[in-house]
């Protein structure tokens, strides 16, 4: 069982470098959606799709592009790297009806310089 | 907003010892209530949920309770083991939202 898996588990950029961490999931999961998690401020929504062709914005978008052309994969693009993108990011997944219940990826270590 | 308050932490305790995480809530409407926890390297998983005002939920031990009248979703579990040390996210949902809003986390050690 693959679930969800996440691409690269570990990245360093330099300020201003643009990088795509990848994420694919194999349960025909209609939700998708991509978390930061920083110390003391928990797992902040960044993107979020119900589906291909649909995504939407979540409490922190700035910064980051995403596309679904696909059910199985929710890349999330990096145009510009900041320090202040410097976090773990998460890729979870759900069935369309969403219940809270997300399926998460082991995550991605993302240091900027 | 939404929001989403854990106790502070780090919490430290002994095997078999008694544990609560308190979890409180600011909500509009009648949000689910989640607590997922994070072992060390991986991702999070579903612990256990409530969906409605006085549901228990529970699971390998741990329970909470979704108090309305307390805006509270605590965590217990009545006797640690070594293999619960991890970090416990507590979570809501809102009635019709399509989002999870996660509170800091707790990191859990629990020392033989």
């Amino acid at each position: 069982n693959a679930g969800v898996t996440q691409t690269p588990k570990f990245q360093v950029l330099k300020t201003g470098q643009s990088m795509t961490l990848q994420c694919a999931q194999d349960m025909n999961h209609e939700y998708m959606s991509w978390y930061r998690q920083d110390p003391g401020m928990g797992l902040r929504l960044i993107h979020y799709s119900v589906g291909a062709g649909i995504t939407d914005q979540g409490e922190v978008p700035n910064g980051y592009n995403v596309s679904r052309s696909t059910t199985e994969d929710f890349p999330l693009r990096l145009l510009s790297a900041a320090p202040s993108q410097t976090s773990v990011y998460f890729c979870a997944s759900s069935y369309l009806h969403f219940t809270g219940e997300l399926f998460f990826g082991e995550g991605s270590r993302l240091t900027v310089l | 907003g939404d929001s989403v308050t854990q106790m502070e932490g780090p919490v430290t305790l002994s095997e078999e010892a008694f544990l609560t995480i308190n979890c409180t809530y600011t909500a509009t409407g009648y949000p689910s209530l989640f607590w997922y926890v994070q072992y060390p390297g991986e991702g999070l998983q579903l612990l256990l949920k409530a969906t409605k005002a006085d549901d228990k939920g529970s699971n390998k031990g741990f329970e909470a309770t979704y108090r309305k009248e307390t805006t509270s979703f605590h965590l217990e579990k009545g006797s640690v083991q070594v293999s619960d040390s991890a970090v416990y996210f507590c979570a809501l949902s809102p009635t019709s939202g399509s989002r999870l809003t996660f509170g800091e986390g707790t990191q859990l050690t629990v020392n033989p």
